[in-house]
């Protein structure tokens, strides 16, 4: 079974630049998450889909990101204009069932680096 | 809503020694709880699950991690340490309020000694 899969793996943008990331889920997950990993923090949810419908986006910051998922398959994750604290490792989930507490497998992550 | 504590973001013991990485939730509604690591450079990768039953949970790699609902608590042990489990550990909480909801500790860097 493939697994998640993201791109690119790393990225170095100037400030105010704007930068896309891309994530294929597992086929047939219907729960899509993207998470922001701090160097030191544990990963923070940025939004989560179901299908291509937004569950939770309270934690994304929309005057800067955005984040979509067309015909509830893969999902693009945008950031503009990049600020330097968006310096970190963006993480891509997906999960099969969203009525059911299954677990969430992981992408390798986009390491972004804003200078 | 559910949170996760780790307590301890760093760990260090030696090589045969036992691990142990501390991790208390809080949930209005009966959690599922996870144990993720987190090897450098790597996405996060399943260790173990506790969803019902069994409150001694076995994973991959000789760790366990047991469920005790009076103390709010998800601590993950491994009898004997060795140099290939210095990572990151990372425990999870999961409820379901509509959808699921999934929610991260700060996380554990444990490094092991020769």
């Amino acid at each position: 079974e493939a697994g998640v899969a993201q791109s690119p793996r790393y990225k170095i943008i100037e400030k105010r630049q704007s930068v896309a990331f891309w994530c294929n889920p597992i086929s047939g997950h219907a729960t899509l998450y993207w998470y922001q990993q701090i160097l030191g923090q544990g990963p923070k949810l940025l939004i989560q889909f179901q299908n291509n419908g937004v569950v939770d986006d309270s934690q994304l910051p929309k005057d800067r990101f955005s984040a979509e998922r067309l015909k509830g398959v893969d999902s693009t994750l945008k950031i503009q204009p990049a600020k330097l604290e968006d310096s970190a490792v963006y993480l891509c989930a997906s999960s099969l069932d969203p009525s059911m507490n299954t677990e969430a497998f992981f992408g390798q992550g986009t390491r972004l680096t804003v200078v | 809503a559910q949170s996760v504590t780790q307590l301890g973001s760093h760990v260090s013991v030696s090589e045969g020694a036992l691990v142990l990485l501390r991790c208390n939730y809080s949930s209005s509604v009966p959690p599922y709880l996870f144990w993720y690591v987190q090897y450098p450079n790597q996405g996060l990768q399943l260790l173990l699950k506790y969803t019902t039953g069994a409150t001694l949970v076995k994973g991959i790699n000789g760790f366990e991690a047991e469920f005790k609902k009076s103390e709010t608590s998800f601590h993950l042990t491994k009898p004997s340490a060795h140099m290939s489990d210095a990572a990151e550990y990372f425990c999870a909480v999961s409820v379901i309020q509509g959808a699921q909801k999934l929610v991260f500790g700060q996380g554990t860097r444990l490094t092991i000694n020769p």
